[in-house]
């Protein structure tokens, strides 16, 4: 246990739809960062938060988006969702907002998978 | 941009065999380097890092060293074990923590 909690750990829903996918970090740890895996992708960062605040973005669709709450649990909220959505999603969490080399190690929660039928 | 370049797999070995996994990467400056480890139905678990030119990264038997003048970080173990399959990613560490993977190299070990 990485100690980072992700639910729901699958998901399945339709074309048009809206889901959200959370994210507890690793205790004392203040950012979470999102990224999906898909076959042809890879792993793409979306977007950072730290403590509360959003502090980056990456590859992160207009249809997506995220917020960190005040005890620091973050939601990523997918909608109008398409075929092409389907994918793992990861959360993952860190002790600092990384301003400097990136050297923080980023703890990986399991994984929520989306299938879009 | 940042990225990063590894061997595509599977890479199929018998047990006790010698793994060597390549990975390069085009960055500016000199980034942090990791190799991520996913076994299946799992996340990413970090398996190793190094922050600076000629450092060696070292955990449970693997190793990697940064090397500057070839931009590299190649993943080795001496003699692979059958619990050792699983995805592995080298990835570099970009301002704010976000990391650039590369695509993930698959490792099948055979007994």
């Amino acid at each position: 246990d990485s100690g980072v909690t992700q639910t729901p750990k699958h998901l399945i829903t339709a074309t048009g739809q809206r889901v959200t996918l959370r994210c507890s970090p690793r205790s004392g740890d203040l950012s979470v960062y999102w990224y999906q895996q898909s076959l042809d992708q890879g792993l793409q960062f979306l977007i950072q938060y730290y403590n509360g605040e959003e502090r980056a973005k990456g590859n992160i669709l207009e249809r997506f988006s995220a917020q960190q709450f005040p005890d620091l649990h973050s939601e990523l909220n997918l909608s109008s969702l398409e075929l092409g959505d389907s994918a793992l999603y990861f959360c993952a969490s860190a002790l600092g907002s990384g301003l400097g080399t990136g050297a923080n190690v980023l703890t990986f929660g399991a994984g929520s998978r989306l299938t879009v039928l | 941009g940042n990225s990063v370049t590894q061997m595509e797999g599977p890479v199929t070995l018998s047990e006790e065999a010698f793994l060597t996994i390549n990975c390069t990467y085009t960055a500016t400056g000199y980034p942090s380097l990791f190799w991520y480890v996913q076994y299946p139905g799992e996340g990413l678990q970090l398996l190793l890092k190094a922050t600076k030119a000629d450092d060696k990264g070292s955990n449970k038997g693997f190793e990697a060293t940064y090397r500057k003048e070839t931009t590299s970080f190649h993943l080795e173990k001496g003699s692979v074990q059958v619990s050792d399959s699983a995805v592995y990613f080298c990835a570099l560490g970009e301002y704010g923590n976000k990391l650039v993977f590369g695509a993930g190299t698959i490792l099948r070990v055979k007994s």
